[in-house]
């Protein structure tokens, strides 16, 4: 099991829907992160949160909207997301910000947009 | 800007086969390497890592790894493999403050 908690697993949409992923962990991690992952593809860095401050983004496009909430929570709010943007999402997290440190991922969030 | 090759995309091997698997990366400065593994429908996970001291670095579940400076290489290895470490396994790069940087992966089968 890991402590880096995604909902939902899974999730289909429809391009013109709105809907949201979410990560918790409760490790007191300063840093938090959002990657993509196609099949058969290494996880791709999307967002970096750092003290809860947006610190890194990927030229990400955005209709992908990240939040920190507080310490413990990522979410990534999807809107009129294209067909090519089905893939696993992972949330991540680390003492800080940076290489420096492991990061624990959760099981991710399988998104397929139809 | 860090990268991170990994040779061989998918090995298959019979159980008590050593395993090794390749992992270069490009960098001129100092860097903290890592291998990860995913587990059929499970999470990422770290296997080892490399900060400094050193250059033989012992993980979980019998893994091992060497850095080679001078030839930019992680290379991971297990003297004798089981059925349950069939996996994808991902060599990782960062250089210090930067992101990490993950190589394409690897898919290893390894058949009882």
């Amino acid at each position: 099991d890991t402590e880096v908690t995604q909902t939902p697993k899974h999730l289909v949409m429809g391009m013109t829907n709105k809907k949201s992923l979410k990560c918790e962990q409760h490790m007191g991690h300063r840093a938090m992160y959002w990657y993509k992952q196609k099949a058969k593809k290494p996880p791709e860095l999307m967002f970096v949160y750092s003290y809860e401050k947006l610190s890194i983004n990927e030229s990400v496009p955005s209709r992908f909207s990240p939040e920190c909430p507080n310490s413990s929570l990522l979410n990534l709010h999807l809107h009129a997301l294209q067909p090519e943007d089905s893939a696993l999402y992972l949330c991540a997290s680390s003492r800080g910000q940076g290489s420096s440190g492991e990061l624990f991922f959760g099981e991710g969030s399988r998104l397929t947009v139809l | 800007a860090q990268s991170v090759s990994q040779h061989n995309h998918h090995v298959i091997l019979s159980e008590a086969a050593s395993l090794e698997l390749g992992c270069n990366y490009s960098y001129g400065g100092t860097v903290n390497l890592f291998w990860y593994v995913q587990y059929p429908g499970q999470h990422l996970q770290l296997l080892l890592k490399y900060f400094s001291g050193d250059p033989l670095v012992k993980g979980i579940k019998g893994f091992e790894a060497e850095f080679i400076k001078s030839k930019f290489s992680f290379n991971l290895r297990k003297p004798s493999v089981q059925w349950s470490d069939t996996a994808e396994y991902f060599c990782a790069v960062g250089a210090a403050g930067n992101k990490l940087t993950f190589g394409g992966g690897t898919r290893v089968l390894v058949k009882p």
